[in-house]
């Protein structure tokens, strides 16, 4: 099991926005601004899409946006191309051992 | 550019132990970690240990204390080299291991090696 919780699968149609959200404890997402964000295709490593919650590293399109409430963090990817189906990972710090965490993985599927 | 390199992959039995090596070029290697993350297969990424070379500062995740070894290479041949030793392999360590530039504490791991197929 792991330590954040993500939805297991999201869709939406090309053109079109999805959110896909990361729930951990005031431990880690809710306890630092510490959020990353991966997308990885089959066989490929993970690449990074969004670091320290909101921030996106040169090369990111803007389409991918980070955000944070709470406990809770979210990834929306607005514009969405068919290339945007993959799997997508979110991190975070965690303080204490372990101490980086990760979500157990969304699969995005575009209509 | 930044560039993470690891060895190739290795079949290894039961009991046993396997080191992996990671080469990082293309950046001052002392100011960034360099994470070390596993993916089994069909699942997902799950992280094992982090060294900061200028820092002198390993972590491990508890999961894997005292049975993993991260360590850095000598300041010749293998510099800019780091190291994941992991021993008493049982069929669930069958996994590509990942090697991985990132900051810490953030993490923020932005450039990846391309992964070693470790099967037991």
């Amino acid at each position: 099991q792991s330590a954040l919780t993500q939805p297991p699968s999201a869709s939406g149609s090309l053109g079109q926005s999805v959110t896909i959200s990361c729930t951990g404890t005031r431990s880690d997402v809710g306890g630092y601004n510490f959020v990353s964000w991966f997308q990885q295709n089959p066989g490929k490593a993970p690449k990074l899409l969004i670091f320290e919650v909101t921030k996106r590293p040169s090369g990111i399109p803007d389409r991918f946006s980070g955000s944070k409430s709470g406990n809770t963090a979210s990834l929306t990817v607005s514009g969405l191309q068919a290339e945007d189906e993959a799997d997508y990972y979110c991190s975070s710090y965690a303080g204490n051992n372990p101490y980086v965490v990760f979500g157990g993985g969304t699969k995005l599927t575009v209509l | 550019q930044v560039q993470i390199v690891q060895s190739g992959a290795e079949v290894k039995k039961p009991g046993a132990s396997v080191k992996i090596s990671c080469k990082a070029s293309g950046y001052i290697f002392n100011n960034y970690a360099l994470h070390w993350v596993r993916q089994a297969p069909g699942q997902g990424l799950e992280w094992m240990g982090w060294l900061f070379p200028g820092r002198d500062d390993t972590r491990y995740s508890q999961k894997f204390q005292g049975r993993v070894t991260i360590t850095w290479g000598s300041r010749d041949t293998t510099a800019n080299t780091i190291y994941m030793e992991v021993t008493s392999l049982t069929s669930e360590d069958t996994a590509v291991y990942y090697c991985a530039r990132g900051t810490v504490p953030g993490g923020n791991m932005d450039s990846w090696g391309q992964g070693t197929l470790v099967t037991v």
